[in-house]
């Protein structure tokens, strides 16, 4: 089982609607959670951060963390096409004190 | 102005060459780190440095060796290049492993 797991993609959305991105993860030690945002040829860029369960809203996003069942998700409200990119979900655990990453999901935004 | 510089961003080199990277960050953080990401796109640590040492030596070959002169600079020298070390590497660097990362630029390393 891969540590962090996510569904490569593509997920297409129209212009306008809710992008939901999903990750799981295996360590139950796991506290810091991240979403980073990936543009082709480009550097990974944190988008949101998240520490306990439940939902936290940056603007157009939404995280959402449930530690029982090792679970967190993020949702794009509104998705533009420059929303297209790769999100790679990272998960942080004390036991292994190492930032782990998912293969990223890709998502793509049509007008 | 940028907060964590890699140079060079494209490095093109025959097997068997010994390379170096370079990366600095200006953010004031403790911890910098080594992320390589394959053609696939999967992001995998390979080292962390917290103030110049050492924390995190992942399963990688002797022939990549980071060294951190202080704790705004992490390189890394890379002995006797293979094909399979085509691939993009990353600098990092943050306040805490627990915190988020903020990444250089890359660097695209082609070896040939």
């Amino acid at each position: 089982q891969k540590e962090v797991e996510q569904n490569s993609g593509p997920l297409s959305v129209p212009e306008g609607a809710i992008a939901s991105l999903n990750c799981t993860y295996s360590d139950r030690g796991s506290q810091s959670f991240f979403w980073y945002r990936q543009y082709s040829g480009k550097s990974p860029e944190l988008i949101m951060s998240i520490y306990s369960n439940g939902d936290k809203e940056d603007g157009r996003f939404t995280a959402q963390l449930n530690k029982a069942s090792q679970y967190v998700s993020l949702l794009i409200r509104d998705s533009q096409p420059s929303d297209s990119a790769t999100y790679l979900c990272a998960v942080y655990g004390y036991n292994t004190d190492k930032l782990i990453f998912g293969t990223g999901t890709r998502l793509q935004v049509f007008p | 102005d940028t907060a964590v510089s890699q140079t060079p961003k494209y490095l093109v080199t025959q097997m068997g060459n010994d390379k170096s990277i370079k990366c600095e960050q200006n953010l004031g953080h403790d911890t910098m780190y080594w992320y390589k990401q394959d053609s696939k796109k999967f992001l995998k640590i390979m080292f962390s440095y917290n103030n110049k040492e050492l924390i995190i030596n992942e399963t990688v070959p002797n022939r990549f060796s980071p060294k951190s002169p202080d704790k705004a600079h992490l390189n890394l020298h890379i002995n006797s290049l293979e094909l399979g070390d085509s691939a993009v590497y990353f600098c990092a660097s943050s306040v805490g492993s627990n915190y988020g990362y903020t990444f250089g630029s890359g660097t695209r390393l082609t070896v040939v």
